[in-house]
C-alpha cells in the first residue's frame, strides 16, 4: 500500500496569515493526489486535484504543488472559515490511502 | 445538481452484514469515467476507502478487510451499494459515498452513522 504522511497534526494561525501542509507519498503517485477540506459534521469538500488543479467554487487562496513524492497545500491570507480539518489522498493505486489528517485552528 | 445519499440499518449486531445503498441524482454510472467509491470514518478519526465500483463494472476493494466486502450497482436505478460481512464493533463509523472523477472524489453524500453493537 501507498503510505502518506502527512504534516503537521495539527496548527495554529492567526488570520490573514499563510500556512502550509506536506504529505510524503512512499512511492511516486504521479501527480494522483487531492486535497479536501472537511469541518466538524460535515462531508469533505475536495479542495485540490491532480495535485494543483482547483476545484470549481474554491478560493484561489487555497494552491497545491508538488515536489518528487513531496506534495504541498497551501492556504493563503487565512479566513475564519478555513478553520478545519485537511486530509491529502492519493488515488494513483489501489487501495486510495488518506493521509491522517492536519487540524488548523484560528488563533 | 449532483447529490448522493447514503442509507442503512443505523445499528447492527456483530457477525451480521452490514447492507448500504447510495442513490444518487445528476449523473449516471454509465458514463465513461464516473465511479462510485464508498469511504469511512470512525468518530474523531481519519479517513478510509473501502472501495469503488465505475461505469464498466471494474472493481477495486481495500484489501485490509479481508474479503468482507462486495460493491455493486443498479445503473438503471442509480445506485450503488456496500455489502460488509462479519461485522464488528470495529466497524462502527460513518459511512459516506462520494463521486469519483479521474481527480479525486468531487461530490460527497451527508454520510450515514452505523453502530456495530451488541
Amino acid at each position: 500500500d501507498i503510505q502518506m504522511t502527512q504534516s503537521p497534526a495539527s496548527l495554529s494561525a492567526s488570520l490573514g496569515e499563510t500556512v502550509t501542509i506536506e504529505c510524503l507519498a512512499s512511492e511516486d503517485i504521479y501527480s494522483n493526489l487531492a486535497w479536501y477540506q472537511q469541518k466538524p459534521g460535515k462531508s469533505p469538500q475536495l479542495l485540490i486535484y491532480d495535485a494543483s488543479s482547483l476545484q470549481d467554487g474554491v478560493p484561489s487562496r487555497f494552491s497545491g504543488s508538488e515536489s518528487g513524492t513531496q506534495y504541498s497545500l497551501e492556504i493563503n491570507s487565512l479566513q475564519s472559515e478555513d478553520a478545519a480539518t485537511y486530509f491529502c489522498q492519493q488515488h494513483h493505486d489501489y487501495p486510495y490511502t488518506f493521509g491522517a489528517g492536519t487540524k488548523l485552528e484560528l488563533k | 445538481q449532483v447529490t448522493l445519499k447514503e442509507s442503512g440499518p443505523g445499528i447492527l449486531q456483530p457477525s451480521q452484514t452490514l447492507s448500504l445503498t447510495c442513490s444518487f441524482s445528476g449523473f449516471s454510472l454509465s458514463t465513461s469515467g464516473i465511479c462510485v467509491s464508498w469511504i469511512r470514518q470512525p468518530s474523531g478519526k481519519g479517513l478510509e476507502w473501502l472501495a469503488t465500483i465505475c461505469w464498466e463494472d471494474s472493481k477495486g476493494y481495500n484489501p485490509s478487510l479481508k474479503n468482507r466486502l462486495t460493491i455493486s450497482k443498479d445503473t438503471s436505478n442509480n445506485q450503488a451499494f456496500l455489502k460488509i460481512t462479519s461485522v464488528d464493533t470495529a466497524d462502527t463509523a460513518i459511512y459516506y459515498c462520494a463521486r469519483q472523477l479521474p481527480g479525486g472524489f468531487d461530490y460527497w453524500g451527508q454520510g450515514v452513522m452505523v453502530t456495530v453493537s451488541s
